[in-house]
């Protein structure tokens, strides 16, 4: 199984700041990354699609990069109702596998 | 609205079997590929199984192959999973959701159920 390695598993962080959180993945994933959130509720809610493709109705400060093996999702302005879980999720190779999260705190 | 509701956690002895059901609303069921996915308690997500829309393909995780079964009524729009011989490894939320194929993703969620394994 492909395995996914996010950091930082915690990262607080202030209103209003640019936060990166990185997914690094033990074999090349062409691409096929996507990422989710999970607000403290246990709400889960796609966020980037295809590495950098934005879910329709996600605001735009959330942006996805990366390729190969190394990709990351920023936010760029963090809003009250960022603060969450961030799970990265590989589908290039069966089984799908995810990250073990970042939770987005508050400092 | 799309809306995935998960019953069927409770707490049960290591061995025994329990079945999960999804009852899906708010869009086509018999049109998408459904899964499993848990999170057990403090951990990250896990992908469990995955059933066509047919139902005549079904995909599992290692751990849990010859032990739980998925399977869908499309003409009820539910999404079951059987699961026996469980452990206390087993235990999590189990969360139904939609494992749309464009774009290849989790496209929709329920809020879990949770399943305790212990004795």
């Amino acid at each position: 199984d492909i395995q996914m390695t996010q950091t930082p598993s915690s990262m607080p962080a202030s209103l209003g700041e640019r936060v990166t959180i990185s997914c690094r993945a033990s074999q090349g994933i062409s691409n096929y990354l996507n990422w989710y959130q999970q607000k403290p509720d246990g709400t889960i809610k796609p966020l980037i699609y295809y590495t950098s493709n934005l879910q329709s109705g996600v605001p735009s400060r959330f942006s996805g990069s990366g390729s190969g093996t190394d990709y990351s999702l920023t936010i760029s302005s963090l809003e009250p109702e960022d603060f969450a879980m961030y799970y990265c999720q590989q589908y290039d190779s069966s089984p799908d596998t995810f990250g073990a999260g970042t939770k987005l705190e508050l400092k | 609205e799309v809306q995935l509701v998960e019953s069927g956690g409770v707490l049960v002895q290591p061995g025994r079997s329990m079945k999960l059901s999804c009852a899906a609303s708010g869009f086509t069921f018999s049109s998408f590929p459904m899964a499993w996915v848990r999170q057990a308690p403090t951990k990250g997500l896990e992908w469990v199984a995955t059933i066509s829309t047919s139902g005549g393909s079904t995909y599992y995780r290692d751990s849990v192959k010859g032990r739980f079964t998925i399977s869908r009524d499309n003409a009820k729009s539910t999404l079951y999973l059987q699961m026996d011989s469980l452990r206390s490894e087993d235990t999590a939320t189990y969360y139904c959701t939609t494992r749309t194929m464009a774009p290849s993703w989790f496209a929709y969620w329920g809020q879990g159920t949770l399943v305790t394994v212990s004795s």
